[in-house]
């Protein structure tokens, strides 16, 4: 099994949708992150979450909002989605201290029609 | 505001030729700078990474340069090879952030 798995791998949903993508983790890692993916701008972090009880935004989380289930679970959901979220999300996982290696998950592909 | 600046946003090279992505940051507090790898259909995966003590870093046909004062660093590919074409992020944080900043990617396709 993955390291780190997403559902769905792909989704299309209609403009105004909500929308829950999923996120566990096997690592045993505290830190877990949502990241989307757009060509020509990189991976962007939505939001991270370093425990079970502490949530904080990134740079853009307009639109979004998480949930932190247990260590090994963190969801991103698209409350009413829009077109322009249509992206490729990623999950992510690192542990703490002086090793910053990040786990990624095979990513969702997301399109808002 | 692009905190992570990376280029060129694509890039062709032949095989056994050298690939060399270039990044420029602007925040002198960033003290980790890892290379992500990522291919087709998969999540990004860490290549190699440097912290600004040190002006160079190689790990087999991979090399970060340094460069503190210009506040810039690179990875070069030597002898590339196809199952190298990928697309390339650099990244950085500081401190215990653990928030890694990406840069806008870079599209390689090594040719035979």
């Amino acid at each position: 099994d993955a390291d780190v798995t997403q559902t769905p791998r792909n989704r299309i949903t209609k403009t105004g949708k909500r929308i829950m993508l999923e996120c566990s983790q096997t690592k045993g890692h505290d830190r877990m992150y949502w990241y989307r993916q757009d060509p020509g701008l990189g991976l962007r972090l939505i939001y991270y979450s370093f425990d079970v009880k502490d949530i904080n935004k990134g740079e853009i989380s307009d639109g979004y909002s998480v949930s932190r289930q247990a260590q090994a679970k963190f969801s991103l959901s698209l409350e009413s989605a829009i077109p322009n979220q249509t992206a490729l999300y990623f999950c992510a996982t690192s542990g703490q201290g002086q090793d910053y290696g990040y786990t990624f998950g095979s990513g969702t592909r997301l399109t808002v029609v | 505001q692009q905190q992570v600046k990376q280029s060129p946003q694509s890039l062709i090279v032949q095989k056994g030729g050298i690939s060399i992505i270039n990044c420029a940051y602007e925040n002198t507090a960033f003290d980790y700078f890892p290379w992500y790898q990522q291919f087709p259909g998969k999540g990004p995966a860490l290549l190699i990474a440097i912290r600004p003590d040190v002006s160079e870093k190689k790990e087999g046909r991979f090399t970060i340069s340094f460069n503190k004062s210009a506040k810039q660093f690179s990875l070069h590919i030597m002898d590339s090879q196809p199952g190298d074409s990928a697309t390339y992020f650099c990244a950085a944080t500081s401190g215990n952030t653990g928030k890694l900043i990406f840069g806008q990617g870079t599209t390689l396709q090594v040719k035979p």
